[in-house]
């Protein structure tokens, strides 16, 4: 397997500009997870979903960020109208929740963002 | 909210030295996990532990659960270069959430 599948791996944006990252997990996991690594504040959730759908997005910063899960292979994060303290790595994840699974999570490659 | 804090935040050792990271947090988490991420990659699991005192050894890295599952350790003996990088530990809430929550990391340089 090909693992998590982040696209693009570098986004430099201007300032209120509309900035989409996308995502592909591993073929037959059930929940995907979209975080943002900081210096300042380190690794947070932004939103999971499971089976497609979002569990918690209470990590989502504000209204400018959304994100979508239309079928088990793909989602996207999107962000508008950008602003320079949304500059971070994005990481997209994803994981087998099962009965007796083990909850590991894979992480992409990830999506370093700067907002000019 | 649950946090996790870590310590050292940062630590340059030599080769074949012994070193001990720590996980600490006042919450309780059902599963802790230790990561390791490398420059311009994503973490990669290295371990989850559940059980409180649990220990699992893995080579050279040896992890432990604290008994109240509040906390946990990283040590590595004889540390390589190949060790280098940010170890991250992350916590489960109790239940079944996967709203793992990730302290700050340790930064690991292990010079040859």
């Amino acid at each position: 397997d090909a693992g998590v599948i982040q696209s693009p791996r570098h986004e430099v944006t201007e300032m209120g500009q509309e900035v989409t990252l996308r995502c592909k997990p591993i073929s037959g996991h059930n929940s995907l997870f979209w975080y943002r690594q900081t210096m300042m504040r380190g690794l947070e959730l932004l939103i999971y979903f499971n089976n497609n759908v979002p569990i918690d997005d209470s990590g989502m910063p504000e209204d400018r960020f959304s994100a979508k899960m239309p079928n088990a292979s793909f989602s996207t994060l999107k962000i508008q109208p950008s602003e320079p303290r949304d500059s971070a790595v994005y990481f997209c994840a994803s994981s087998f929740q099962g009965s007796r699974a083990k909850n590991i999570q894979y992480f992409g490659a990830g999506t370093r963002l700067s907002v000019l | 909210t649950q946090l996790l804090e870590q310590s050292p935040q940062f630590l340059s050792i030599q080769e074949g030295e012994n070193l001990t990271v720590y996980c600490n947090s006042s919450s309780v988490f059902s599963s802790l996990q230790w990561y390791r991420q490398e420059p311009g990659e994503g973490p990669v699991l290295l371990v989850t532990v559940v059980t409180g005192g649990e220990v699992k050894k893995l080579k050279r890295l040896t992890f432990q659960f604290g008994d109240a599952r509040k906390d946990s350790s990283l040590h590595i003996t004889a540390a390589q270069p190949g060790d280098t990088g940010l170890y991250l530990c992350a916590g489960a809430p109790p239940g079944y959430g996967q709203n793992f929550v990730f302290g700050p990391g340790t930064r690991l340089s292990v010079l040859p």
